[in-house]
């Protein structure tokens, strides 16, 4: 079955203490993207990446990072968590940067005290 | 990239057909139509892809009048299951950086 995975599905953190979200297609898809979704403001993208060792930033990258290594996989790192990234985090992927159709994960729900 | 405007939420019964429209009045000439849903704790899932016209697909329906300053994704013969958020997306994806912007959607609530 063509799926995007994340994990973990729910986490409870403190502060400062890194983590990472992982998140991997099985579809050979060229593209992948981190979103937050918070309520009131929709969907928002983190960082993205093209291919494999080919990653930029989104629209709110400050506090993550983001490593392509595999195509295949698309882990989302938190360094030093903060209370403001609490929420809720999909990983997509779509089959290359010039395709509409993308395909998200389930979801991280992440609350950092 | 063209802002959008949808209302913020819709109520329908089961076998209602369900039209939500999309106003993107600064769209631009080489923009897409796009229209994702989501469900309570799952990620957006695609549902359609439109230009102009009409698109049609086993799930929806998608019009486009001529002048593409808006687009109204049919639904027809709705049931519980379909209450969801409803994301209308417009752009162009050309390489590079660029992305589809999600805004806040449009919740539809379905009743029996």
């Amino acid at each position: 079955e063509a799926q995007v995975t994340q994990n973990p599905r729910y986490l409870i953190t403190v502060t400062g203490k890194k983590l990472t979200v992982t998140c991997s297609q099985n579809m050979n898809h060229e593209y992948m993207s981190w979103y937050r979704q918070d309520p009131g403001l929709g969907l928002r993208q983190i960082y993205y990446s093209m291919n494999v060792e080919v990653t930029d930033k989104g629209d709110v990258p400050e506090g993550y990072k983001v490593s392509r290594k595999e195509k295949r996989n698309f882990p989302l790192i938190l360094e030093s968590p903060s209370p403001n990234q609490t929420s809720l985090y999909f990983c997509a992927s779509r089959r290359t940067a010039l395709v509409y159709e993308q395909y998200f994960g389930p979801g991280t729900r992440l609350t950092v005290t | 990239l063209a802002k959008t405007t949808q209302p913020i939420s819709m109520d329908s019964y089961e076998g209602q057909e369900v039209n939500i429209t999309c106003s993107h009045n600064n769209i631009a000439t080489n923009d897409y139509i796009t229209w994702y849903q989501q469900f309570p704790s799952q990620g957006p899932r695609f549902i359609i892809q439109g230009y102009k016209t009409k698109v049609t697909n086993e799930v929806a329906s998608l019009f486009i009048p001529a002048d593409r300053k808006s687009s109204t994704l049919s639904l027809p013969r709705v049931s519980l299951s379909d209450t969801a958020v409803y994301y209308c997306l417009v752009g162009i994806l050309t390489g590079g950086g660029n992305k589809l912007t999600f805004g806040t959607g449009t919740q539809l609530k379905v009743e029996l």
